[in-house]
């Protein structure tokens, strides 16, 4: 059962273009919801998150937006550039609950071409 | 930098040995978590620990796995009898609180022949 899912395992971008990752749930108690970047051999590092009382966050180039009637979020990265070739784990949960809420999609491995 | 650390990053069982897996969590953090990942797959929650006790095992499996974070010292994952199943990353995660923000160890890569 998997409640959150990203459908693309990978994905290419030329530097300089917008890279949209995508990512699914079908939880609709779901309410806080956070993207990981993972490089190999590395833990995920935290990127970016959103609640549900919200369509969009940015920082920086990072953009996340949330479609709660379709239940989708998205992260926008513009422009790309070659260090954000990662592999980028989406996770949900309700807000305040504890970490071991979270369920993470499968990752979608990002590679930014020169 | 005093990251979360993990150790070993490689380990190498053969079937029915014992696996243990250590976790230091970041300075200050008393929130633990365990989270295995397996190949083309995302992470899965195993177990949260706060300072001797299992807050919540609901993801682990219910025999040959136990983790525990003793008064002194790491955090650590054992598993007993190990079977090619369980070739996996783990990952530790640590937090300050209960809801704060998740910081993860570089992951134990167990290979199990």
């Amino acid at each position: 059962d998997q409640q959150v899912k990203q459908n693309s395992p990978s994905l290419s971008v030329q530097e300089g273009r917008i890279s949209i990752l995508n990512c699914d749930y079908t939880n609709s108690m779901f309410d806080y919801f956070l993207w990981y970047k993972k490089y190999p051999a590395e833990g995920p590092t935290f990127l970016i998150s959103i609640s549900s009382i919200k369509d969009k966050n940015e920082d920086g180039r990072f953009t996340v937006f949330l479609n709660k009637s379709a239940k989708h979020l998205s992260l926008h990265i513009v422009p790309s550039q070659p260090g954000d070739s990662a592999v980028y784990f989406c996770a949900a949960s309700r807000y305040n609950q504890g970490a071991q809420k979270l369920v993470f999609g499968q990752g979608t491995r990002l590679t930014i071409n020169p | 930098n005093a990251g979360v650390m993990q150790n070993p990053r490689h380990l190498v069982r053969r079937r029915g040995q014992e696996a243990r897996l250590r976790c230091s969590p970041m300075k200050g953090h008393s929130h633990v978590y365990w989270y295995r990942q397996l190949p083309e797959e995302g992470l899965k929650f195993m177990v949260y620990l706060q300072k001797e006790n299992i807050i919540d095992e609901s993801g682990m499996p219910k025999e040959r796995f136990s983790a525990e974070f003793p008064k002194e010292g790491p955090s650590i994952l054992r598993i007993q009898q190990v079977v090619r199943g369980d070739s996996a990353a783990y990952f530790c995660a640590s937090s300050a609180t209960a809801t704060g923000e998740l910081f993860f160890g570089e992951g134990s890569r167990l290979t199990v022949l």
